[in-house]
């Protein structure tokens, strides 16, 4: 069965450095998704990509994040400058249709800033 | 802004029980859907219902909808130990926004 693949599972860093999350998402999905989940918390919006672009951002998307989608395979996260409260785990996730979206998302990357 | 929320939070009961979960939402959906997520995973879609739906069946799930009390249930019937996992109801915005937004989810333990 097809599935989102995400890379690295866990990644430490220092407060600061730039993070890049890579995603596979399915190959045929059109939109692609990134999530992310504070330990015990909700699981929260954070962007949506449709056709090379940004479709739609919450407000903790702010201009320390940025997403790209440079190969039409591979689907990443930039954090430019983490801080202590971006640690989380961070889900992908795609989907092929419009109206009934359902999402296959990504097994996560967990990211523990120091 | 519409928002998921499940209730209760969580919730033990004995393989072999029922397992009620229930969400209530604040906006006008076009459809709410359930997922799962095992213990530091990702999570797994289970079921979709569509805003003109009322209840709907998938293997050993059934969830119903109640639009004007903007509610959702989930049951699990028969519970296995397998099923133990947190589980999030999500919905997507009426007028054609493509994101989910979950709630907090209802962790659910199956005791053996």
């Amino acid at each position: 069965e097809p599935e989102v693949t995400q890379t690295p599972s866990h990644q430490v860093t220092q407060m600061g450095q730039e993070v890049i999350l890579r995603c596979v998402p399915i190959s045929n999905h059109l939109y692609f998704y990134w999530y992310r989940q504070i330990l015990g918390q909700k699981v929260e919006f954070l962007v949506s990509f449709y056709n090379n672009e940004i479709s739609e951002k919450s407000e903790i998307f702010d201009d320390q994040f940025s997403v790209e989608r440079p190969d039409g395979s591979n689907f990443t996260l930039k954090i430019r400058s983490t801080k202590l409260e971006d640690s989380a785990m961070y889900f992908c996730a795609s989907s092929g249709e419009r109206g009934a979206n359902v999402l296959t998302f990504g097994a996560g990357s967990r990211l523990t800033v120091l | 802004s519409q928002q998921g929320e499940e209730d209760p939070q969580a919730l033990s009961i004995q393989e072999g029980e029922n397992a009620t979960m229930n969400c209530s939402y604040k906006t006008s959906i076009n459809n709410l859907q359930w997922y799962r997520q095992n213990s530091g995973r990702g999570l797994v879609h289970l079921i979709l219902i569509r805003s003109n739906e009322r209840e709907k069946h998938s293997g050993r799930l059934r969830v119903t909808l109640d639009t004007s009390k903007k509610s959702s249930s989930l049951l699990i019937t028969a519970s296995r130990a397998a099923d133990t996992a947190s589980y999030f109801c999500a919905t997507d915005a009426k007028q054609g926004a493509q994101k989910l937004v979950f709630g907090q989810g209802t962790r659910l333990t199956i005791n053996p």
